[in-house]
């Protein structure tokens, strides 16, 4: 168990919702992280938060949007989903930016 | 353009055989490279390696980083039933995503481990 919370576990739901994931830190990580693992892709890296500012964006689509809160957990918000969003979201955090990341059992969502 | 390149993509061995599990990258301002153990789901820290030449080691697990070849490799002796996973390479580059600490993975080796 890494510390890392991730709720829920499992998400089915239809094309064009919007689903919200939720993410909490380990106790004194101020970084959180999200990652997109598809079959076809592996794992991507999707946005990035320290201490509740926006740091980094990697390949996150323009439909997703996340944000990090006052007691530092994170929500990843997907919107108008289609079949391809399909895939497992981890949520990592870690003590300092560059430090070793430590992974959320993560959410497997289902569209369909 | 970043890229981590995992070799081989897939493994199968016996208990009690060692494997090596090779990792390349091209990475614009390396910082550092980690390995992952990935089971059933989340992927588990095994290593970070931020220093060329210098072995991290782990029971039977060990890897080393080569930062003038650019690669890296992850030994396990002796392996057992339980070794059995995919193992995930990522680099952090100070670039990446305008920021620090955002893993660039490999597309992982899974090794398989029959008894």
């Amino acid at each position: 168990d890494s510390g890392v919370t991730q709720t829920p576990k499992h998400l089915i739901t239809a094309t064009g919702q919007r689903v919200t994931l939720r993410c909490s830190p380990r106790s004194g990580d101020l970084s959180v992280y999200w990652y997109q693992q598809s079959l076809d892709q592996g794992l991507q890296f999707l946005i990035q938060y320290y201490n509740g500012e926006e740091r980094a964006k990697g390949n996150i689509l323009e439909r997703f949007s996340a944000q990090q809160f006052p007691d530092l957990h994170s929500e990843l918000n997907l919107s108008s989903l289609e079949l391809g969003d399909s895939a497992l979201y981890f949520c990592a955090s870690s003590v300092e930016l560059g430090g070793t990341q430590y992974f959320g059992p993560g959410t497997r969502l289902l569209v369909l | 353009e970043d890229k981590v390149v995992q070799s081989p993509l897939s493994l199968v061995v016996h208990e009690g055989d060692t494997v090596t599990l090779n990792c390349s990258y091209e990475v614009t301002n390396f910082r550092s490279l980690l390995w992952y153990k990935q089971e059933k789901k989340a992927p588990t820290f095994l290593f970070m390696l931020t220093s060329s030449g210098i072995e991290k080691k782990s029971g039977r697990l060990s890897s080393i980083l080569d930062k003038k070849e650019l690669f890296s490799i992850l030994n396990i002796t002796a392996t057992q039933t339980g070794d059995s996973a995919v193992y995930l390479c990522a680099v952090t580059s100070l670039n990446y995503g305008g920021s620090q600490g955002n893993l660039i993975f490999g597309k992982g080796t899974k090794l398989s481990v029959k008894p």
